[in-house]
């Protein structure tokens, strides 16, 4: 199995630029996170699907994030309009459970805002 | 909140030393913790993962504890290799709820 793949590496862009980044789980996982890392807060969840269907949100900044997942191996992370702040390493993971079983993360997506 | 904490934050040994790595958490109402590495550049890979009702976990030269009751975890890395540079990330799963609750990791540095 390939792993978890996510798409595109590197990302640059302007503020105000709508930003999408999409990620491929492992074949059978029916679990998929996407995580945000930073120096300042280090590894934060930003919402969980389980089966297609977003169970936990409540990390998500504010609402020019919005994240889908239309079918079992595919999902995107949207941001409009992006922020410098919005700066990070993103991050997509899978597992076969939400909580027993270990994530298997992905290499991120390394995100810069001018 | 949960909040975890790793200590140290940065750690340089030289090869074939044993080391600990500590990670405490405030609340002990937890699922499982895990221990992940990471390379720069990479994303996470997972290294152990211990139950809420287990005390320990091995695996090769990784040897992880965990005191549910002090709220503490240690990684035990035997025999370290420069192939262990990397940063250790501890993460902590609630009883209730999904998310993951990561400390900051320890920088570790293994010099030949």
């Amino acid at each position: 199995d390939a792993g978890v793949i996510q798409s595109p590496r590197h990302e640059v862009t302007e503020m105000g630029q709508e930003v999408t980044l999409r990620c491929k789980p492992i074949s059978g996982h029916n679990s998929l996170f996407w995580y945000r890392q930073t120096m300042m807060r280090g590894l934060e969840l930003l919402i969980y699907f389980n089966n297609n269907v977003p169970i936990d949100d409540s990390g998500m900044p504010e609402d020019r994030f919005s994240a889908k997942m239309p079918n079992a191996s595919f999902s995107t992370l949207k941001i409009q309009p992006s922020e410098p702040r919005d700066s990070a390493v993103y991050f997509c993971a899978s597992s076969q459970g939400a909580r027993m079983e270990t994530q298997y993360f992905g290499p991120g997506t390394r995100l810069l805002v001018l | 909140k949960q909040e975890v904490t790793q200590i140290p934050a940065a750690l340089s040994v030289p090869e074939g030393e044993n080391l600990v790595l500590n990670c405490s958490f405030t609340d002990s109402a937890i699922y499982n913790l895990q221990w992940f590495r990471q390379d720069p550049g990479k994303g996470l890979t997972s290294l152990l993962l211990i139950q809420s009702s287990q005390r320990e976990q091995t695996s090769g030269r990784l040897n992880a504890s965990l005191d549910k009751s002090s709220g503490r975890s240690t990684l035990y890395i035997a025999a370290s290799q420069p192939g262990d540079s990397a940063t250790y990330l501890c993460a902590v799963s609630p009883n209730s709820g999904y998310a993951l609750n990561f400390g900051k990791g320890t920088s570790l540095l293994v010099t030949p």
